[in-house]
């Protein structure tokens, strides 16, 4: 089973839509959970990071966690062609300290 | 410079050859990571530093050799490499310590493609 699970997609989204995305982890122990953007050819770039049960919101951008079912989502309103990319969903395994796990990404695609 | 930033930004080597990839945090950070993306591949964890000492080595193989000479630049000597180290190579950086979110903040990478 791997540790961080996420649907590869493409997640199709019309412009001006709301995507959804969702990431499931093993661990229970894990406390603090990141939400990276990564264009095609380019590095990660972090753009949400939460680590209490609840909502965070951050302009168009909005991080949901759930530690009793263990899953992060990550909701992006308005959607814009720019949003397409691979987001990639990261969980600091609270006991190693500095270590993230990486899941495999969910590509999303903004159509026009 | 602001960041992380990583040099080279692409390296064509032999299976012979001996190369060096450098990265620099400007972030004041203490913790420096080396991460390897393949394709269609999660990320994967290389090396880690805190406070200059390596805590963690993912069992990479030891044609792989991280440094951290100090906080802010940590470098990644590589040597009789296989053409399926081609990869993409990212440095990240984190300010550790108990209790923190340890945020990662990542540098653009090296394309590195071993012939």
């Amino acid at each position: 089973q791997k540790e961080v699970e996420q649907n590869s997609g493409p997640l199709s989204v019309p412009e001006g839509a709301i995507a959804s995305l969702n990431c499931t982890y093993s661990d229970r122990v894990s406390q603090s959970f990141f939400w990276y953007r990564q264009y095609s050819g380019k590095s990660p770039e972090l753009i949400m990071s939460i680590y209490s049960n609840g909502d965070k919101e951050d302009g168009r951008f909005t991080a949901q966690l759930n530690k009793a079912s263990q899953y992060v989502s990550l909701l992006i309103r308005d959607s814009q062609p720019s949003d397409s990319a691979t987001y990639l969903c990261a969980v600091n395994a609270g006991a190693a300290g500095n270590k993230l796990t990486f899941g495999g990404g969910t590509r999303v695609l903004v159509k026009p | 410079e602001t960041g992380v930033t990583q040099t080279p930004r692409h390296l064509v080597m032999g299976m012979t050859n001996k190369k060096s990839l450098k990265c620099e945090q400007h972030l004041g950070h203490n913790a420096m990571y080396w991460y390897k993306q393949s394709a269609k591949k999660p990320l994967e964890l290389m090396f880690v530093y805190s406070l200059e000492e390596r805590v963690e080595n993912n069992s990479v193989p030891s044609r792989f050799s991280p440094e951290c000479p100090n906080s802010s630049h940590l470098f990644l000597h590589l040597h009789t490499l296989q053409p399926e180290d081609s990869a993409l190579y990212l440095c990240a950086s984190s300010q550790g310590g108990g209790g923190g979110l340890h945020e990662q903040f990542f540098g653009p990478g090296t394309r590195l493609t071993v012939l």
